[in-house]
């Protein structure tokens, strides 16, 4: 069974510039998640989909973080534009949706995000 | 709100020596509680977690933690650690009826042949 795909895996970019970050969860997961995991950090959750409905978006960052799900499987996350404080990892991860919300995560291996 | 929290930042054993990695959670209501795994440029792998029953749970690779409500902790052990078993540990928690998923900041495990 494949897992979470992401790309890119490395991004370096300049202040100001916008960035793209896909996900592809694994199939047959109705639930997704955007993370941010910054160095020495425990991952942040910017928001959750189910199917293509982002029902907790409200640690993300609207003025200049944007997402979408259109179909309900793959996932944009954009930046636009980008500052040096956003330099972090970027992960994604997908679940079954559970009834009592016992599910696991399965976590993609990340987008790193520099910018200069 | 929920939270976690692992107290150490860093873990040091010699191979073969039994392993421990603390974590304490609070949350509303009753807990699920999980442990993953982060080798370097790599993304979380699950490892275990806790739902309900017995508190003595057993995940992959060895490793398995114990439940302890009344201390309010999910310590991660195993009994005889590996040189591959370094790597960086999170706890995470998530209550009953909600679908946040909260981490800690990790802790560094390195294990010395």
């Amino acid at each position: 069974e494949a897992g979470v795909v992401q790309s890119p895996r490395y991004k370096i970019i300049e202040k100001k510039q916008p960035v793209a970050f896909w996900c592809n969860p694994i199939s047959g997961h109705n639930t997704l998640y955007w993370y941010l995991q910054n160095l020495g950090q425990g991952p942040e959750l910017l928001i959750r989909y189910e199917n293509e409905e982002a029902v907790d978006d409200s640690q993300l960052p609207k003025d200049r973080f944007s997402a979408e799900r259109l179909k309900g499987v793959d996932s944009t996350l954009k930046i636009q534009p980008a500052e040096l404080g956003d330099s972090a990892v970027y992960l994604c991860a997908s679940s079954l949706r559970t009834g009592q919300g016992a599910g696991e995560l399965f976590f993609g291996e990340g987008s790193r995000l520099t910018v200069l | 709100a929920q939270s976690v929290a692992q107290p150490e930042d860093q873990v040091n054993v010699a191979e073969g020596n039994p392993l421990t990695v603390k974590c304490t959670y609070s949350v509303s209501g009753n807990p699920y509680l999980f442990w993953y795994v982060q080798y370097p440029n790599r993304g979380l792998q699950f490892l275990l977690k806790y739902i309900t029953g017995d508190n003595l749970v057993k995940g992959s690779y060895g490793f398995e933690a114990e439940f302890n409500k009344s201390q309010t902790s999910f310590h991660l052990k195993k009994p005889s650690a590996l040189v591959s078993d370094s790597a960086l540990y999170f706890c995470a928690v998530r209550a009953l009826n909600d679908y946040k998923l909260s981490f800690g900041a990790g802790t560094t495990v390195t294990v010395r042949a």
